[in-house]
């Protein structure tokens, strides 16, 4: 299955600031799928970053505040805007479009970058 | 995609099995179950899906009742790594999303 690093591994920010999250995969992959945990929470789906064009965005989330680009089939980058205290979560990058050794269409997922912003 | 509930907790004790279920009463015919597991500080991993037969592989057994409307994880030997969060899916054989649910954190105890 598909290897994704993801920089930073985790962070601590100031309050409006803007802070990019990259994610790359070591082989071209499909489907490429941002998500954010917050604390105590399960994983909420944020958008789907589409290769060349914009990326489609989850009920309750938007480009202006979540920005993120998709230049090739390996990578992306989510930017979380104007912070504040309430984005503080574990933001991870998926991947799909392929298969794993039992023939099922499966996600795989990052390490995640946990953010803390003061 | 068929909503999914599992309880919200379960203890375990090492060596022992695990049996988590999940109920999917309104899954479809094409939805299948799927399994992921999200160890503390990692992102979910997957463990194993099915559609209408049981399944094993080397990580869990699953089984799928009759009518599909509920399924249990199995954990066969349970050890204190798979302490985590279980998250039962179901979803059509795509190559989507996923949404998950609030899963079932099991804690295995020596």
């Amino acid at each position: 299955s598909a290897v994704i690093s993801q920089k930073p591994s985790r962070d601590i920010c100031q309050r409006g600031t803007s802070l990019t999250i990259q994610c790359q995969v070591d082989s071209q992959v499909t489907m490429m799928f941002w998500y954010r945990q917050q604390p105590g929470q399960s994983l909420t789906l944020i958008a789907t970053a589409n290769q060349g064009s914009e990326a489609t965005y989850e009920s309750g989330f938007v480009i202006d505040k979540f920005p993120i680009s998709r230049p090739n089939l390996t990578f992306s980058t989510l930017t979380v805007s104007n912070m504040s205290p309430e984005d503080s979560s574990i933001y991870l990058c998926s991947v799909g479009g392929h298969r794993g050794v039992s023939g099922a269409n499966v996600l795989t997922f990052g390490a995640g970058s946990r953010l803390t912003v003061l | 995609d068929a909503k999914t509930t599992q309880p919200p907790s379960m203890d375990c004790a090492e060596g022992r099995a695990a049996n988590l279920p999940c109920n999917h009463s309104t899954i479809s015919g094409n939805e299948y179950v799927y399994w992921y597991r999200q160890i503390h500080s990692q992102g979910p991993q997957y463990i194993i899906h099915g559609l209408k037969n049981n399944e094993t592989n080397e990580m869990a057994s699953l089984i799928i009742t009759e009518d599909r409307k509920s399924s249990t994880l199995i954990l066969p030997h349970a050890t204190l790594r798979d302490t985590a969060v279980y998250y039962c899916i179901v979803r059509i054989d795509s190559w989507g999303k996923l949404q998950f649910g609030a899963g079932t954190q099991v804690v295995v105890t020596p």
